[in-house]
């Protein structure tokens, strides 16, 4: 149980593209959804914590308008990475949480090129 | 502040040798502490939790508020323990995790 997929799993794109990351619970329902990049070596870094149905809670640093969440639902949650520019380039995690734990997703390695 | 500290990057330790993993939270409330594992090319994953008491793969953590450390022990180390170790604190006023900088565990043969 408590699984959690993310698609796509990689992509490369063209700078100034946009790509969108989703995130599914795939076998429970999940009140809360946090997105991560994972630089090499290193451990992980929150971007955002969204709820479903409200907006994404965005740590600082992290811009909100270039990274675009939506928590559609209670197993659904995308990330959009629009204009992407090559410093973008990184490994993002997704992890659901029905309650404390959190259960995570494979991530999505994305290059920009 | 709230803060997750692993002091160690990484630990290298002969196969059936005991391991420690230190990690030492800050923390003003009543901490809910976890361990996750990523092991090499999958995702990470919960290997326990304080508040459960269990052993997982032989592993066990046990809070001591008194020193302010959630150490991970294993008495007898297999090379499959490799990968890396992330101590994580439950915060409950947003629901987030703080993690620490995670520590590389390498059983060697």
């Amino acid at each position: 149980g408590a699984v959690v997929s993310q698609h796509p799993s990689w992509v490369i794109c063209k700078s100034g593209t946009s790509v969108k990351i989703e995130c599914r619970s795939l076998d429970f329902q999940a009140t809360t959804m946090f997105w991560y990049r994972q630089f090499p070596k290193q451990s992980l870094m929150l971007m955002a914590t969204s709820n479903e149905g409200s907006k994404a809670t965005y740590e600082q640093g992290v811009e909100k308008d270039k990274f675009l969440i939506n928590h559609a639902s209670l197993t659904l949650s995308t990330l959009t990475v629009t204009s992407a520019h090559p410093e973008d380039s990184s490994f993002y995690i997704c992890s659901a949480s029905p309650r404390i734990e959190q259960f995570f997703g494979p991530g999505t390695r994305l290059t920009v090129l | 502040a709230q803060r997750v500290t692993q002091p160690e990057k990484l630990l290298s330790v002969f196969k059936g040798a005991p391991v420690e993993l230190k990690c030492n939270y800050s923390y003003s409330g009543s901490p809910e502490l976890f361990w996750y594992v990523q092991y090499s090319r999958q995702r990470l994953q919960l290997l326990l939790r304080h508040i459960s008491r269990e052993s997982i793969k032989g592993f066990t953590a046990d809070l001591n508020k008194g020193e302010t450390s959630f150490h991970l022990k294993k008495p007898f180390a297999q090379e499959e323990d490799s990968a890396m170790y992330y101590c994580a604190l439950y915060m409950d006023s947003n629901y987030q995790l703080i993690w620490g900088a995670g520590t590389k565990l390498i059983i060697k043969p």
